[in-house]
């Protein structure tokens, strides 16, 4: 079972700064995965897809890379409603499989 | 624009069982895979199953297999999902999920609460 991992936890920043988020699969999962953010008492929203592609939406601002087992979510400038949760997830391939998600990283104000 | 509506909060007693409803409306439901994904209080997301409303099939998350059930009704537009067995750790919230690519659409909801 391919495992995704989050890092870093938390990620202390201020408006205006720049955010890196990593995540990291267990093994190759090409481009098969996609960005998503959470705020308190709202569902999670689709963000970026397929690794790099904006899904609708989603502000150019954010921006999403790499391939094979290593993934980043950059925020170019933080804005404060940037300021939630964010997940990676794994798609694979179909006939129906697994849509693992990674443990998730806190981005607060610091 | 597709809506997903789901039914309301529920709470049970360990060991009984809970079905959840998610209504689709606004695009076309046939062949677009619908998820359920549960969010236990203050924890990540887990994906729990999906089911392809063309044809029922269903795919379920090792963890679940056996207490889970994914069900369609093509004539309501509705995606049911029947967990059974509960035990406290399956309080969560419980979304329904439309995937056109990845998880595009999102229901609001649903708590399920399970306690003695």
């Amino acid at each position: 079972e391919i495992v995704l991992t989050q890092s870093p936890a938390t990620l202390s920043l201020s408006p205006g700064e720049r955010a890196t988020l990593s995540c990291r699969a267990s093994q190759s999962i090409e481009s098969n995965l996609a960005w998503y953010q959470q705020k308190p008492g709202q569902a999670p929203r689709l963000l970026i897809y397929d690794a790099s592609n904006w899904a609708s939406g989603t502000p150019a601002r954010f921006s999403g890379s790499g391939s094979g087992t290593d993934f980043t979510l950059t925020i170019s400038s933080l804005e404060p409603e940037d300021f939630a949760v964010y997940y990676c997830q794994l798609r694979s391939n179909w006939p129906p499989g697994r849509y693992t998600f990674g443990q998730g990283t806190k981005l607060e104000i610091k | 624009q597709v809506h997903l509506v789901q039914s309301g909060a529920e709470v049970k007693e360990p060991g009984a069982s809970v079905k959840l409803s998610c209504k689709a409306s606004g695009s076309t439901f046939i062949s677009r895979y619908m998820h359920w994904v549960r969010q236990a209080p203050r924890q990540g997301l887990e994906w729990m199953g999906t089911i392809n409303p063309t044809g029922g099939t269903t795919a379920y998350a090792q963890k679940f297999q056996g207490r889970v059930t994914m069900t369609w009704d093509t004539s309501t537009s509705t995606v049911y999902m029947d967990l059974s067995s509960l035990r406290s750790e399956d309080t969560a919230v419980y979304y329904c999920v439309m995937a056109i690519g990845y998880f595009d659409y999102w229901g609001q909801g649903t708590l399920v609460t399970v306690s003695s």
